[in-house]
């Protein structure tokens, strides 16, 4: 079975500051890997996937995230925060032959300050 | 593309009590999905269709619980005897095919509270 282990429930940063939220997933077969955004009383926003290829991805609004098989870690990274990134994040995958479902991991509270 | 809506945003009911959600995928989506979300936790999955045909339940989805997609396009989940447990952020996706690569769009959620 999949999972996703999200270490840090928050994250406190100030603006402008740079910020790497973590990812870890557990998986004996290759997996397709998301990280996915929930603002305040907004569904869910992709912000980045990785399917095969180049292990940096890079997103929306600044954002990337380096999938790392050995350690298997998909990292989302952003230099230089804004107070507008305040959010939920939450990491994902799918196993590549079940394309059925995300399995979510429990998210990052990321809080930027002034 | 208008996205995926929900309705109602929020319910709150009282325990016992019979409640419907109701979800507009994107037009054209194939696939639908329906996740529960849990204070502090991440989006579990609860069932999928692929057009009108409801090709997987997970466990959590109880004999209370009922989802249909009669013509393909809205989908319905119905909770019934409703328990202080069901208590949740209902939510629902929805994707243009059945390929991973194929991003899942959200909608805003249904939030249920059982009193």
């Amino acid at each position: 079975a999949q999972s996703v282990t999200q270490l840090d429930s928050q994250v406190p940063v100030f603006e402008e500051a740079p910020v790497e939220l973590r990812c870890n997933y557990s998986s004996s077969v290759s997996v397709y890997l998301f990280w996915y955004v929930q603002y305040p009383n907004q569904g869910l926003q992709l912000l980045l996937k990785y399917l095969s290829g180049s292990t940096l991805v890079k997103g929306i609004n600044g954002f990337e995230a380096e999938f790392n098989k050995s350690q298997t870690s998909f990292h989302l990274r952003k230099p230089s925060v804004h107070i507008s990134d305040t959010a939920e994040y939450f990491c994902a995958v799918i196993p590549s032959y079940n394309t059925d479902k995300l399995i979510f991991g429990t998210g990052t509270r990321l809080q930027v300050f002034p | 593309d208008t996205g995926v809506s929900q309705d109602p945003r929020h319910k709150i009911t009282k325990r016992g009590q019979n409640v419907t959600f109701r979800c507009d995928p994107i037009s054209e989506h194939n696939r639908l999905y329906w996740y529960r979300q849990t204070l502090g936790q991440g989006p579990e999955f609860l069932t999928y269709f692929q057009n009108e045909a409801q090709l997987e339940k997970s466990r959590l989805l109880s004999d209370r619980f009922s989802a249909e997609r009669p013509k393909g396009s809205f989908s319905t989940l119905e909770i019934q005897r409703t328990e202080q447990g069901d208590s949740a952020m209902y939510l629902c996706a929805s994707s243009l095919e059945f390929w991973a690569a194929d991003t899942q769009y959200f909608g805003p959620g249904t939030r249920l509270t059982v009193l």
